[in-house]
């Protein structure tokens, strides 16, 4: 079955530090794989998605990705993290299951972000 | 456009009394539909999906069923609700051979 692991379960950063957060999937075929974020009482905001191509995902708000097939992850990452991007982040893989169409989604890590 | 709505964003409710949460969507046909809960402290865990009309399919056993009466509408249940169903619940559409996803706004949910 398709599964989604994110380490981390709470980070703490300081206003522009780098930040690094892990996903590690488990798919038995090539995997459409995404970040999402929430922020507090919000839905979710797609952050960026890999389907193919070039495993190095630019996204929004600064955060890229990349796609390691040999180790399994999705790791996203941001140079400079900003007091705004304090909220919950959430790896996914799209996966099918039956008739229907699913995203198998991690745990979350939740990011403080330290003035 | 598509877009997909979902009300109410917040609601307290008691023990023991009924739930209806509501999402509809719009700028397409034949979506495929989901709702999601996500308790405190703990991730998105699946509990229905619909491929289409009266065709649903639990993930979860529990107290909570889901209803497709049109195309564009799925609704959340339950007719005594919990302590234990507080949460954020989301409704999904998921398209395009899973590449795309669009979530409504999500409704927290209290039950007291």
């Amino acid at each position: 079955a398709q599964s989604v692991t994110q380490p981390d379960i709470h980070i703490t950063v300081s206003e522009g530090a780098s930040l690094e957060l892990r996903c590690n999937y488990s798919y038995g075929a090539t995997p459409y794989l995404f970040w999402y974020v929430q922020s507090p009482g919000q839905g979710l905001q797609l952050l960026l998605k890999y389907f193919s191509g070039d495993t190095l995902v630019q996204g929004i708000k600064g955060f890229e990705a990349e796609f390691k097939r040999s180790q399994s992850s999705f790791n996203l990452r941001k140079p400079s993290v900003h007091w705004s991007d304090a909220a919950e982040y959430f790896c996914a893989v799209g996966a099918l299951k039956g008739l229907g169409q699913n995203f198998v989604f991690g745990p979350g890590t939740r990011l403080s972000v330290l003035p | 456009s598509q877009t997909i709505h979902q009300w109410p964003a917040t609601l307290v409710q008691p023990v023991g009394s009924p739930l209806s949460l509501e999402c509809t969507v719009e700028g397409t046909s034949n979506p495929n539909l989901y709702w999601y809960r996500q308790a405190a402290g703990r991730g998105l865990q699946l509990l229905f999906y619909s491929v289409g009309i009266g065709q649903i399919s639990s993930e979860v056993p529990q107290n909570l069923s889901a209803s497709r009466p049109q195309d564009r509408q799925f609704i959340l249940s339950s007719k005594k609700l919990l302590l234990s169903d507080s949460g954020f619940y989301l409704c999904a559409w998921i398209f395009g051979g899973n590449t795309e996803a669009f979530f409504g706004q999500g409704t927290r949910l209290t039950v007291v």
